[in-house]
């Protein structure tokens, strides 16, 4: 499978504990994208990758969010002392710099549930 | 006001209908346009960009209003596989950064009916 992939699919966890969800983007992509979708929402920007650069941060994305795009490739989000209101699916994509960059390719999301 | 607003709908419509889904958008900087479609507890899939000019893909129709800042989309002879989540979505360049950033519409729900 040559899309984006992302990992866990679903992630149940107590009030208080942190996370970590991966995504590992189109190959020849070299930007990235998380997006937080809630229900009966469309998704809502997170943050942004060029490379391993971070280049912008919404103001949805609090102190307890941090991610990385160590090496350009795969990107990591964490998520310190998980809330209730944490929960919601959490979508990762990726597109080109060059060409027709606003077609960002989805992945399938990691669900994540704070109880 | 949301960026960009969709009735949210469901439209419930017999297999064979026409139907038409409507979406405003308050940015005027916004620069190109979009409707993804979502299936249920699945991602977002873009459907078709939208030109001023209006384009086509089989049974799907969309258009853009720039001056009224209005997208629609037509679905002709709806299938059963047609019933989905339509996302209308505005992109814009974000300042230095080289982002191009998408906006969603919060869907709007089409159940096509045996």
């Amino acid at each position: 499978d040559t899309g984006v992939s992302q990992d866990p699919r679903h992630k149940i966890t107590k009030r208080g504990q942190n996370v970590t969800f991966r995504c590992d983007p189109i190959s020849e992509h070299n930007r990235l994208y998380w997006y937080r979708q809630t229900l009966g929402q469309g998704p809502e920007f997170l943050t942004y990758f060029q490379n391993e650069a971070q280049l912008e941060k919404s103001r949805l994305l609090s102190d307890r969010f941090s991610a990385e795009r160590p090496k350009g490739s795969f990107s990591t989000l964490e998520i310190q002392r998980t809330e209730q209101g944490d929960s919601a699916m959490y979508l990762c994509a990726s597109s080109f710099s060059r060409g027709q960059p606003y077609e960002q390719y989805f992945g399938p999301g990691t669900r994540l549930t704070v109880t | 006001r949301k960026e960009v607003e969709q009735d949210p709908g469901p439209f419930n419509v017999p297999e064979g209908a026409t139907v038409a889904f409507n979406c405003t958008y308050s940015n005027s900087a916004s620069q190109s346009f979009f409707w993804y479609r979502q299936d249920c507890r699945k991602e977002p899939k873009l459907l078709m960009s939208v030109y001023s000019s209006g384009n086509e893909d089989g049974r799907f129709t969309a258009q853009l209003n720039r001056a009224s800042q209005y997208i629609s989309l037509l679905i002709r002879d709806s299938k059963l596989s047609d019933s989905a989540t339509y996302l209308c979505v505005v992109n814009k360049q974000v300042g230095d950064t080289g982002r191009r950033a998408l906006t969603f519409g919060s869907g709007t729900r089409l159940q096509v009916q045996p």
